[in-house]
């Protein structure tokens, strides 16, 4: 079965300094990964996808992912980070069983970022 | 332009009763998603329609839960007596599709729905 698992349910980091949201997955086939941004009654975000070609995927609001074929890894990162960038992010992964483009969640990790 | 919306915000009903929860789609969007999101949970996926067909249901959990999206655009998501296990945040998303192609999901910002 297609899954993403991420091992931390929060992650804290002070203003300015790089972050990393961690997110490995479990496919058949080549994955097709995802990552969304939730903030507080709101719905999710889109912030960027890999589907094939380079490692490194540049997203929305300087937010970018290196994915890791060896590592089965597709982890979020930003250089610098922003108190505006406190949010619930989610990892996704399109379950290609059926041949359709359900995304199946991982159960998010909560990033807070300090002034 | 406009995003996914979703009517209402927030539902709270009794135990036993019949709900509808309304969702509009992008555009110009024929893939239309639903799923469900439990409080400290991600997104669970219940159904989704190509057009006005139902074309991957096997997210719903049971026969109490329904969907039509009888004209390829406006959709509704219909729970008949409801329990308080179904209260959580329903989010409907859509997309463009095409053979092959993995284009991204737009989402709504959900209805809360609280059973009592």
């Amino acid at each position: 079965a297609q899954s993403v698992a991420q091992p931390e349910d929060q992650v804290n980091v002070a203003e300015g300094n790089p972050l990393t949201v961690k997110c490995t997955y479990s496919v058949s086939g080549n994955p097709y990964l995802f990552w969304y941004v939730q903030y507080p009654n709101r719905g999710l975000q889109f912030l960027l996808k890999y589907i094939t070609g380079d490692n490194l995927v540049k997203g929305s609001y300087g937010f970018e992912a290196e994915f890791n074929k060896s590592q089965t890894s597709f982890h979020l990162k930003k250089p610098s980070a922003l108190v505006s960038d406190s949010a619930l992010y989610f990892c996704a992964v399109r379950d290609i069983r059926t041949g359709f483009q359900k995304l199946v969640f991982g159960t998010g990790t909560r990033l807070l970022v300090s002034p | 332009g406009a995003g996914v919306s979703q009517t209402p915000s927030n539902k709270v009903t009794e135990k036993g009763k019949y709900v509808e929860l309304r969702c509009d789609p992008i555009s110009g969007h024929t893939a239309l998603y639903w799923y469900r999101q439990s409080l400290g949970q991600g997104p669970e996926f219940l159904i989704y329609f190509q057009g006005t067909g139902a074309a991957d249901d096997s997210g719903l959990p049971n026969d109490r839960f329904f969907a039509v999206r009888p004209e390829g655009s406006v959709s509704t998501l219909k729970i008949q007596r409801t329990e308080r296990g179904d209260s959580a945040v329903y989010l409907c998303a859509s997309s463009l599709t095409a053979a092959g192609v993995s284009y991204e999901q737009y989402f709504g910002p959900g209805t809360r729905l609280t059973v009592t």
